[in-house]
């Protein structure tokens, strides 16, 4: 069965290191989304992308972070100068355009970020 | 604003027991409605979803949800739970294809045999 992936699996970086976290979306599908998950807090959006431009994006979503589909296959999330409240677990996840499919989205299984 | 509630951080069940795990959303307009389950070291996966129609709605390893609209609930429930079934439920609800997902705070079943 097709599924979201996601590297590494555990990042450990320094404060004011950019990172880059990668994701490879199901083939087939269209919509691309991060969320991020701070130890012991609820699951958050952090922003969607369709069609090389970002469709929405929370809050959260700062200067600092940017996304990018730079081939046909991976989707990353870059923070360009980490803090240490960036601490926290990143899912990938991506959605299929076809009629009725859509509105579900399918998780990766996340990259734990540490901010030392 | 749309948002969820799970009232039950953690719930423990003996193997074979019944469940219902509580999930109350906030939403102007018909919301669509999913629960997650996240086993550790994994991603989260897609147990069921409402859109709209029959409000009973299956899911995968035997789980079902009711929605309520009078109540803006969506319970989880499953007659008889497996061991296998410990791990972390997350509700979610969505307002619009390819939008974001609200997600509850989650609830962790233990399953004592």
């Amino acid at each position: 069965e097709p599924e979201v992936t996601q590297t590494p699996s555990h990042q450990v970086t320094q404060m004011g290191q950019e990172v880059i976290l990668r994701c490879v979306p199901i083939s087939n599908h269209l919509y691309f989304y991060w969320y991020r998950q701070i130890l012991g807090q609820k699951v958050e959006f952090l922003v969607s992308f369709y069609n090389n431009e970002i469709s929405e994006k929370s809050e959260i979503f700062d200067d600092q972070f940017s996304v990018e589909r730079p081939d046909g296959s991976n989707f990353t999330l870059k923070i360009r100068s980490t803090k240490l409240e960036d601490s926290a677990m990143y899912f990938c996840a991506s959605s299929d355009p076809t009629a009725g499919l859509e509105y579900e989205q399918y998780f990766g299984p996340g990259t734990r970020l540490t901010v030392t | 604003a749309q948002s969820v509630t799970q009232p039950d951080i953690h719930i423990t069940v003996s193997e074979g027991a019944s469940l219902e795990l509580r999930c109350n959303y906030s939403y102007g307009a018909t919301p669509y409605l999913f629960w997650y389950v996240q086993s550790p070291g994994q991603g989260l996966q897609l147990l069921l979803k409402y859109f709209s129609g029959d409000t009973l709605v299956q899911g995968i390893k035997g789980f079902e949800a009711e929605f309520k609209r009078s109540q803006s609930s969506f319970n989880l429930r499953k007659p008889s739970v497996h061991w296998s079934d410990a791990a972390e439920y997350f509700c979610a609800v969505g307002g619009t294809s390819y939008g974001k997902l609200t997600f509850g705070q989650g609830t962790i079943l233990t399953v004592h045999p």
